[in-house]
């Protein structure tokens, strides 16, 4: 079946410090892949999304690539802010009959230190 | 910038009573979604609505949940006879066209004692 995992967290960085949380999915075709981001006490957020393989997804300085070889979609930024703790979840949507939904991943706390 | 909209923020409900979730999607939007999150667990699809019905629902939107579209604004999730294990934040979402992005609300947290 279709199902994404994440890297667990909680992922505790200081600032200016470089950021890998580490996605990988299961499913048939080449789904649609996300990073969603959920900041304290607020709802989701899109952060970045990548539609076919070697796509490139970015904003706000975060950026994921579309690996259809590893079936992966990292996330990256070079240069985390305090600003930027939230909890950040890896997510896809399948093709076919199923395609409505998105399935998300267990999610990644991340804090960033001053 | 529009955005998805959802009351209560918190409800606390004994189990066996019924609740009512309200949501209220992004204007032009046509796909509407519930998702729920119980705590520590993953955010997990519930149903998706589409011209007036379900177009897809997962095996926990069961006899329980029920899902309208009362008039042109709003979107509800009942649940007609809560659970313990219902406790959980619920999620809106909606979209303007199939596949497009979803976009989310900020979620209503339920208690069930």
């Amino acid at each position: 079946g279709n199902s994404v995992t994440q890297m667990e967290g909680p992922v505790t960085l200081s600032e200016e410090a470089f950021l890998t949380i580490n996605c990988t999915y299961t499913a048939t075709g080449y789904p649609s892949l996300f990073w969603y981001v959920q900041y304290p006490g607020e709802g989701l957020q899109l952060l970045l999304k990548a539609t076919k393989a070697d796509d490139k997804g970015s904003n706000k300085g975060f950026e994921a690539t579309y690996r259809k070889e590893t079936t992966s979609f990292h996330l990256e930024k070079g240069s985390v802010q305090v600003s930027d703790s939230a909890v950040y979840f890896c997510a896809l949507t399948p093709v076919g009959s199923s395609a409505s939904k998105i399935i998300f991943g267990s999610g990644t706390r991340l804090s960033i230190r001053p | 910038e529009p955005e998805v909209t959802q009351t209560p923020s918190h409800q606390v409900t004994q189990m066996g009573q019924e609740v009512i979730l309200r949501c209220v999607p992004i204007s032009n939007h046509l796909y509407f979604y519930w998702y729920r999150q119980i705590l520590g667990q993953k955010v997990e699809f519930l149903v998706s609505f589409y011209n007036n019905e379900i177009s897809e629902k997962s095996e926990i939107f069961d006899d329980q949940f029920s899902v309208e579209r009362p008039d042109g604004s709003n979107f509800t999730l009942k649940i007609r006879s809560t659970k313990l294990e219902d406790s959980a934040m619920y999620f809106c979402a909606s979209s303007e066209a199939y596949r497009e992005t979803q976009y989310f609300g900020p979620g209503t947290r339920l208690l069930v004692l």
